[in-house]
């Protein structure tokens, strides 16, 4: 079992361009969440999917973060423009039901200068 | 807006047991608690969860007191590797069953 994977592990990029985040969770699991880990903040739910499909996508800050899960095997987070505040870790987990526990992965670590 | 009271910080002794509080004071009837832990640069991991009965699996020992109004998480023997941000987390029951909301949780710090 590989685990949730996500990729890049490290992303730095300047204000205004576009960052895409990317995800691959565990095989069978139907479940997909994007997580937002901060100093201030700390851990925030962004985006829930069940099924391929948002179901709550409550947590997203604004229209500049979009999110889409093509298939059960893929999904991406993406922020365009990127601005110096997105700046964050970006954890992507799953899990085999909507309330089973949930499998993280080792995040993303987004510098936006 | 978490539901769960825990102290900031503590300290262990490796090989001995590690007991984490937890309060939850305002937890409903069918609402599970949960513990994961974040070890430094990783993503959380799961630990255990339990509804009323104390739980025990090969990381740790869930005790939920009878009123379930607080836990205690138990590493029976820790290990430098246990060192971590520890979260106890009351689930959401219902149709936001899938919400796990995070607090500061409690930072572990095992000495040798």
């Amino acid at each position: 079992d590989a685990g949730v994977i996500q990729s890049p592990r490290h992303e730095v990029t300047e204000m205004g361009q576009e960052v895409t985040l990317r995800c691959k969770p565990i095989s069978g699991h139907n479940s997909l969440f994007w997580y937002r880990q901060t100093m201030m903040r700390g851990l925030e739910l962004l985006i829930y999917f069940n099924n391929n499909v948002p179901i709550d996508d409550s947590g997203m800050p604004e229209d500049r973060f979009s999110a889409k899960m093509p298939n059960a095997s893929f999904s991406t987070l993406k922020i365009q423009p990127s601005e110096p505040r997105d700046s964050a870790v970006y954890f992507c987990a799953s899990s085999s039901e909507a309330n089973s526990p949930l499998h993280f992965g080792n995040g993303t670590r987004l510098t936006v200068t | 807006d978490a539901k769960t009271t825990q102290p900031t910080s503590m300290d262990c002794a490796e090989g001995r047991a590690a007991n984490l509080p937890c309060n939850h004071s305002t937890i409903s009837g069918n609402e599970y608690v949960y513990w994961y832990r974040q070890i430094h640069s990783q993503g959380p991991q799961y630990i255990i969860h339990g509804l009323k009965n104390n739980e025990t699996n090969e990381m740790a020992s869930l005790i939920i007191t009878e009123d379930r109004k607080s836990s205690t998480l138990i590493l029976p023997h820790a290990t430098l590797r246990d060192t971590a941000v520890y979260y106890c987390i009351v689930r959401e029951s219902g149709g936001s069953n899938y919400k796990l909301t995070f607090g500061k949780g409690t930072l572990l710090t095992v000495n040798p």
